[in-house]
Formats: structure tokens, sequence, C-alpha cells
């Protein structure tokens, strides 16, 4: 299996103009993460999809921040638009839902963003 | 709000030293712990997943273990090297599959 990938890898972008990245899951997962890690906040949950519908999205920081997952082999987090506090790297994770709630999530590469 | 916190944040040992690593969390209800590692500019790989109902899971040189009433977890990392170099991040599962986080404890072992 080639694991989480995510693209682009890495993305410069300057203030004010749309910023989308992409996960494609590993097949058969059913839920799937948005995570955003910087220095300051370390890693911190965005949002939470479970069989391509939004469980939980308390963690998306504010409107400019959207989710989708238009089917169970793709989602896209975009940020329109972008400012430089964005700035971080956003990783994409992705698991089987277990009957007792919790198992292994397994994480992309990461998306290394830049807003000038 | 959960809260998880890992001490050291960094740590520096010489080749072939056995280290523990701490996790606490403050809300004791949760599904599972897990650790991970992450390189740098890397993403993370999940090392050990321990569910709430056990007490510690072993994988190779790798044993975490786990105290759910006093709101705690150690990795152990046997015989380390300078392999072994990377951050490790502690993280719970409180609701679901929704992953709290700790700061992680950065790790250098030296030849």
């Amino acid at each position: 299996d080639a694991g989480v990938i995510q693209s682009p890898r890495h993305e410069v972008t300057e203030m004010g103009q749309e910023v989308t990245l992409r996960c494609k899951p590993i097949s058969g997962h059913n839920s799937l993460f948005w995570y955003r890690q910087t220095m300051m906040r370390g890693l911190e949950l965005l949002i939470y999809f479970n069989n391509n519908v939004p469980i939980d999205d308390s963690g998306m920081p504010e409107d400019r921040f959207s989710a989708k997952m238009p089917n169970a082999s793709f989602s896209t987090l975009k940020i329109q638009p972008s400012e430089p506090r964005d700035s971080a790297v956003y990783f994409c994770a992705s698991s089987k839902r277990g009957l007792a709630g919790g198992e292994t999530q397994y994480f992309g590469p990461g998306t290394r963003l830049l807003v000038l | 709000k959960q809260e998880v916190t890992q001490i050291p944040a960094a740590l520096s040992v010489p080749e072939g030293e056995n280290l523990v690593l701490n996790c606490s969390f403050t809300d004791s209800a949760i599904y599972n712990l897990q650790w991970f590692r992450q390189d740098p500019g890397k993403g993370l790989t999940s090392l050990l997943l321990i569910q709430s109902s056990q007490r510690e899971q072993t994988s190779g040189r790798l044993n975490a273990s786990l105290d759910k009433s006093s709101g705690r977890s150690t990795l152990y990392i046997a015989a380390s090297q300078p392999g072994d170099s990377a951050t490790y991040l502690c993280a719970v599962n409180n609701a679901g599959n929704m992953l709290t986080f700790g700061g992680g404890t950065r790790l250098m072992v030296k030849p």
C-alpha cells in the first residue's frame, strides 16, 4: 500500500490567496483526519471525517478554513483567504474505525505551507 | 478538555543507554494511547498503541506502559542507538478517533 498521500508537499503563497491541500487516505480506511503542526501549538486536530461525513470540526480555527470529503478516496482542506499565521505543516491521517472507537492512525508526509 | 504533557522536552544520551520518556494526561476516560515517532521534516510513524484495557505493549526494543487511573504512560527504549534520534509524541484518544497530542520529547542519541 502507498500509505496516505498528500499534495502538494510544499506550498508558498502570498497573503490573500486561496490554498487547497489534498489527501488520499489508505484504501479501506473509513476515518480521515486533518491536523496542523506549528512550533507554538504543536499538533492540533482540525477536522475528522467518518465514512465521508464530517464528525467534528471544532478544531477548525475560523471560517477561512473549510474541508470536504466528496468520496472515500479524496479529501481537501481549503484556506481562503490565506494569512501569514496559517503557515504550518498540515498533516492528513487515516484509520479504520474499530468497534472500540480507536484504531492506529496512519499519517501522510505533510504539506509545508508558507504564507508570505 | 484533555491536556497531554510530555517530560522531558528534550533528552540527550550516549548510545547504549536505556531511557524512559514520560507522558501524562488529565482526563483518564480514554479509549487508547499511541506513541509516535517523528523525524525532522517528516510525518509521524506509529510505534505502539495501548488500548485502555491494556497495561503495556512491546515492539522490539520499545515498551510502552499505561496507568490509566493515574493518567500516565511511559515509553521505554532499551539499548538506545543513534538511529533512535527523533521526536517522540504521545497521543491520547478520548472520544471516538480524535487524538490529543503532547508537545513531544526530542531525543538525541550520541554515538
